[in-house]
């Protein structure tokens, strides 16, 4: 099993360009998550999914929108990127939502000029 | 322990000593645990879990520690070794889940 995956790795883009981040997972979890991770911070959920076609808003959902259309994979997408959204994204699935350990995606680094 | 700030607290050990990672949650209410280890690039992966109802939960070379009275949990590493360097944090769920910032761990050989 390839657990969760991400793609990109790396990006970079100018402000006001805008680009679609792939998260895709093979545990057949229900549960499916994007976070950013700034230097020195926690990891702050973005958007979550608790299942194919639903999506909810997460503490910073500003200026991104999500999409589940297959249950293996959750998407994150930057509109017109600005420089606050540089940052590192991390995808994560859990069977659960409550109570359930997290599995993470390695990650995309993301700068935006 | 945990901050918010732009540095991370540091813990820094040689190797084959224990280390002792702490972590202060902040609602009572949360009654579920994790504790991650983030290496330099790559996602966290979980190391240990406890529920409310223990005080104590031990894995391979790894113990956590949850005093409810202080919202407190530690993460103990027994005979510390080059690869457990990384940051370690902590997560609480009252429902959803909340990350701490973490603690970075470097081990000296």
């Amino acid at each position: 099993n390839a657990g969760v995956t991400q793609t990109p790795k790396f990006r970079v883009l100018k402000t006001g360009q805008s680009m679609t981040l792939l998260c895709a997972q093979d545990m057949n979890h229900e549960y499916m998550y994007w976070y950013r991770q700034d230097p020195g911070m926690g990891l702050r959920l973005i958007h979550y999914s608790v299942g194919e076609g639903t999506t909810a808003k997460g503490e910073v959902p500003d200026g991104y929108n999500v999409s589940r259309l297959k249950k293996q994979n959750f998407l994150l997408g930057l509109e017109s990127a600005a420089p606050s959204q540089t940052s590192v994204y991390f995808c994560a699935s859990s069977y659960s939502i409550i109570k359930e350990t997290q599995y993470f995606g390695p990650g995309t680094r993301l700068l935006v000029l | 322990g945990e901050s918010v700030g732009l540095h991370l607290p540091t813990l820094s050990v040689q190797e084959g000593d224990n280390s002792i990672i702490n972590c202060a949650y902040s609602n009572s209410a949360s009654d579920y645990f994790i504790w991650y280890k983030q290496e330099s690039g790559k996602g966290p992966q979980f190391i240990i879990d406890i529920r409310s109802n223990m005080d104590k939960r031990q894995g391979q070379r790894v113990t956590v520690l949850l005093n409810k009275t202080v919202k407190h949990l530690s993460l103990q590493i027994a005979a510390t070794q080059p690869g457990d360097s990384a940051v370690y944090f902590c997560a609480e769920n009252p429902g959803d889940m909340r990350f701490g910032a973490g603690t970075r761990l470097t081990v000296k050989p």
